[in-house]
């Protein structure tokens, strides 16, 4: 069964701060990872990330995927109130039909 | 935003019941799939629709089933529901042979 583990699953940080989030997974026919930002219900698209080594920038956040370890980080400097979210990692598998296998998501709290 | 619109926003639906929650895709995507969300879990596959057949189905029971109409909306109907069914629902619309999926507002269902 194809697996999706976040970590921390909630975080609380000063407005400031540097936070990196963790996501590893355990799946068959792998074909990408996305992070989604989620507010109050619809997940916002972040980044789809394919290949090991190349990290994804949008403006404070960026993200990497390591193929070998299987795993994914998504980094967010200089955090602001407006980061607080629950942060999902999915990753895309399948042949033919591509289904997104979700982690429980990290929450993210920013505070003045 | 995303051009994903989803109807209804919120549901209350009494055991037993049936349900349809409709889906429009983002313009030029042809790919529908349909995701359950019980709070605080990561969405999970239901199903995902393409050329108006289903393409791909996660572990959800047949109760549960969809259509795409010609112009890529769809619908999820869920039968004889059950308490645990009470979740958001989400769809996500893609293109065919593309990775990412975008994800509408989500039906909001309770079931009493």
């Amino acid at each position: 069964e194809d697996k999706v583990v976040q970590s921390p699953l909630s975080l609380v940080v000063h407005e400031g701060d540097t936070v990196t989030l963790n996501c590893s997974y355990e799946v068959t026919n792998f074909r990408s990872l996305l992070w989604y930002k989620q507010e109050k219900k619809a997940p916002t698209f972040l980044f789809m990330l394919t290949s090991s080594g190349i990290e994804k920038k949008s403006g404070r956040l960026s993200s990497i995927l390591d193929k070998k370890e299987l795993f994914s980080i998504l980094n967010i400097t200089a955090t602001q109130t407006g980061d607080s979210a629950v942060y999902l990692c999915a990753v895309l598998t399948g042949a033919g039909s591509y289904q997104l296998t979700f982690g429980k998501g990290t929450k993210l709290s920013v505070i003045p | 935003e995303t051009g994903v619109t989803q109807s209804p926003t919120h549901l209350i639906k009494t055991r037993g019941q049936q349900v349809t929650l409709r889906c429009s895709s983002q313009s030029g995507h042809n790919t529908v799939s349909w995701y359950q969300q019980a709070l605080g879990q990561g969405p999970q596959f239901i199903f995902q629709y393409y050329r108006e057949e289903e393409n791909g189905r996660g572990n959800f029971p047949p109760r549960f089933s969809g259509l795409q109409f010609p112009n890529y909306s769809s619908e999820l109907n869920v039968n004889a529901l059950e308490l645990d069914d009470s979740a958001l629902y989400l769809c996500a619309s893609s293109v065919a042979g593309r990775y990412e999926q975008y994800f509408g507002p989500g039906t909001r269902l309770t079931v009493t």
